[in-house]
């Protein structure tokens, strides 16, 4: 079955600092993989997508994530931290051709002025 | 930013009462989810719709019923409201035919169950 591990519920880094949220996941085959960023009291907005090819992805708001299959993770980088960066960061996977999407259970990050 | 809206936004009912929420997209879109989340749980996946009067259950389907008889509006219907099902409501929409796969949320429903 299909699982999705975000290890840190919590992330604390200074502002200009660079990021590292972790996403790993299982399932057979290559699925198709997303970060979204959730605001307090806001719906989810997607920042990258991964389906195939180039490994490293780029996003809105200067975010990139690396597609590593031999680790079956998809991590989610930012070189410098901005205080608005400060939200909820969900990672899911989705079954190529199911239309269903398996999300981790969140990592917020606080960001220290 | 994609046409998802979802009414009510907030809502507090009493246990036992019924309680539907409903998702409204302009999008035309054929896929539509309802999702709950809860601290510690991330989104976890209620039902899903893949067309008109086309629906499956997903991960936490028990106490839940939807119905969707028009493209635009995907329903969701708590038959007799449990104090567990308190919790955020969102609503997403997801279209195939484009290459795109994936989800655009709505605003989100608080409900609270009393």
């Amino acid at each position: 079955a299909q699982s999705v591990t975000q290890p840190d519920i919590h992330i604390t880094v200074s502002e200009g600092a660079s990021l590292e949220l972790r996403c790993n996941y299982s399932y057979g085959a290559t699925p198709y993989l997303f970060w979204y960023v959730q605001s307090p009291g806001q719906g989810l907005q997607l920042l990258l997508k991964y389906f195939s090819g180039d490994t490293l992805v780029q996003g809105i708001k200067g975010f990139e994530a690396e597609f590593k299959r031999s680790q079956s993770s998809f991590n989610l980088r930012k070189p410098s931290v901005h205080w608005s960066d400060a939200a909820e960061y969900f990672c899911a996977v989705g079954s190529p051709g199911t239309y269903k999407y398996i999300f981790g259970t969140g990592t917020r990050l606080k960001v220290l002025a | 930013d994609a046409g998802i809206t979802q009414s009510p936004r907030h809502k507090v009912t009493e246990t036992g009462t019924p309680v539907t929420l409903r998702c409204h997209q302009t999008e035309n879109h054929r896929y539509m989810y309802w999702y709950r989340q809860d601290p510690g749980h991330g989104l976890r996946l209620i039902h899903y719709s893949y067309g008109v009067k086309d629906t499956d259950k997903g991960e936490v389907s028990d106490g839940y019923s939807v119905s969707r008889s028009k493209t635009e509006d995907f329903l969701l219907t708590l038959e007799s409201a449990t104090s567990s099902q308190t919790s955020v409501y969102f609503c997403a929409i997801s279209e195939s035919n484009s290459g795109n796969y994936e989800q655009y949320f709505g605003p989100g429903t608080r409900l609270t169950v009393t």
